[in-house]
């Protein structure tokens, strides 16, 4: 069976400090790679997707960036976090030829 | 462009009441739909899908229909339990493509014991 990881499950980082936060999925191969951010109580924004190695696209301009080093490996990173960067970060996967994503558990990132 | 409305929360009901949270899509072609579940602190679980119209999705006592004449598909459940708390996100995905979900901005259900 496939299995999704996010870690860390919680971090407190300071304004204009990096970031990196890091998903693996298990089980699989090839597959489309997403992150999502949630804001607190509203929906999910989409900010980029990878559909193989070194290939990303971004929905939406800002300070962050995404890497996929590996098949399985999705990375979401900045150079200097900004207060507006809180949230609750979801990487999902999507089988090729599927339209179904799964979700990781989810990351809480609060910039102070 | 693709668009998820979903009626606005919290929907609050007592245990082994019926539920109903709305939605409603608006999409070109054939978009396959689902339904979402985040417990709290959680991510987003798939709980059903339909992929065309008329399919009729289920799992775990949810269901939801899909309704291309009404571009709809509304979550039900007769008779909720308190465990079922939780935010429900409807979404839709044009293709099989690369493209991600559209989200709906999720609906806040709350069961009283």
């Amino acid at each position: 069976s496939q299995t999704i990881h996010q870690w860390p499950a919680t971090l407190v980082q300071p304004v204009g400090s990096p970031l990196s936060l890091e998903c693996t999925v298990e089980g699989t191969s090839n597959p489309n790679l997403y992150w999502y951010r949630q804001a607190a109580g509203r929906g999910l924004q989409l900010l980029f997707y990878s559909v193989g190695i070194g290939q990303i696209s971004s929905e939406v301009p800002q300070n962050l960036s995404a890497s996929r080093p590996q098949d399985r490996q999705f990375i979401l990173s900045s150079k200097k976090l900004l207060l507006s960067d809180s949230g609750f970060y979801l990487c999902a996967w999507k089988r090729r030829g599927r339209n179904e994503q799964y979700f990781g558990p989810g990351t809480r990132l609060t910039v102070t | 462009g693709n668009s998820v409305t979903q009626m606005e929360g919290p929907v609050t009901l007592s245990e082994e009441a019926f539920l109903t949270i709305n939605c409603t899509y608006t999409a070109t072609g054939y978009p396959s739909l689902f339904w979402y579940v985040q417990y709290p602190g959680e991510g987003l679980q798939l709980l059903l899908k339909a992929t065309k119209a008329d399919d009729k999705g289920s799992n775990k006592g949810f269901e939801a229909t899909y309704r291309k004449e009404t571009t709809s598909f509304h979550l039900e459940k007769g008779s909720v339990q308190v465990s079922d708390s939780a935010v429900y996100f409807c979404a839709l995905n044009p293709d099989t493509g690369r493209r991600a979900l559209t989200f709906g901005s999720g609906t806040r259900l709350q069961v009283q014991p």
